[in-house]
């Protein structure tokens, strides 16, 4: 049982590239959600979704799109990637879709942009 | 904004010392939760505790959540070196939505 996979765990991308952060869990869990952490912020959240084919947002949204073809996996978009967006991002999953159950964590991909 | 604020940012202890963290939120909850993240990991779920709680215990840890004073406390007793971490308090944003709010957590250090 892995859990919530998260790859890759480093990146470095010049400004204005694009990629996809790929999320995965293999607990069945409906609501996936993604978090930005940087220092003195505390972590952030970007986008989630309570089932394949629903995603809505998060406090920081702008400049990542989602998507949710399958229960199992939730990437994240950087149409084109700003310094700004440098930070470590953090998948998160969850059975069911009330607030009242734990999030399972990945351990997160750093991207730094130049 | 964020939901919820602790305090302090960085607490630094000696073992078997007792820490304890401390979170403050805005709006009316249904539950908090505490989640305690390692330098470099993900972070893990530790405890929740429901707005008709006032107390709750997990082997070395208790909780506490005043609703009235919207805050809540992690109290972490007879502390280890391997307690050492980051502590994180996170709220909902709403009843419907499962969004859960992290505040900005607690840096632990405990000395050995």
């Amino acid at each position: 049982n892995a859990g919530v996979t998260q790859t890759p765990k480093f990146q470095v991308l010049k400004t204005g590239q694009s990629m996809t952060l790929q999320c995965a869990q293999d607990m069945n869990h409906e609501y996936m959600s993604w978090y930005r952490q940087d220092p003195g912020m505390g972590l952030r959240l970007i986008h989630y979704s309570v089932g394949a084919g629903i995603t809505d947002q998060g406090e920081v949204p702008n400049g990542y799109n989602v998507s949710r073809s399958t229960t199992e996996d939730f990437p994240l978009r950087l149409l084109s990637a700003a310094p700004s967006q440098t930070s470590v991002y953090f998948c998160a999953s969850r059975a069911g879709t009330a607030n009242t159950g734990e999030l399972f964590f990945g351990e997160g991909s750093r991207l730094t942009v130049l | 904004s964020q939901q919820g604020e602790e305090d302090p940012q960085a607490l630094s202890i000696q073992e078997g010392e007792n820490a304890t963290m401390n979170c403050s939120y805005k709006t009316s909850i249904n539950n908090l939760q505490w989640y305690r993240q390692n330098s470099g990991r993900g972070l893990v779920h530790l405890i929740l505790i429901r707005s008709n709680e006032r107390e709750k215990h997990s082997g070395r840890l208790r909780v506490t959540l005043d609703t009235s004073k919207k805050s809540s406390s992690l109290l972490i007793t007879a502390s280890r070196a391997a307690d050492t971490a980051s502590y994180f308090c996170a709220t909902p944003r709403s009843s419907n939505t499962g969004k859960l709010i992290f505040g900005q957590g607690t840096t632990l250090q405990v000395k050995p």
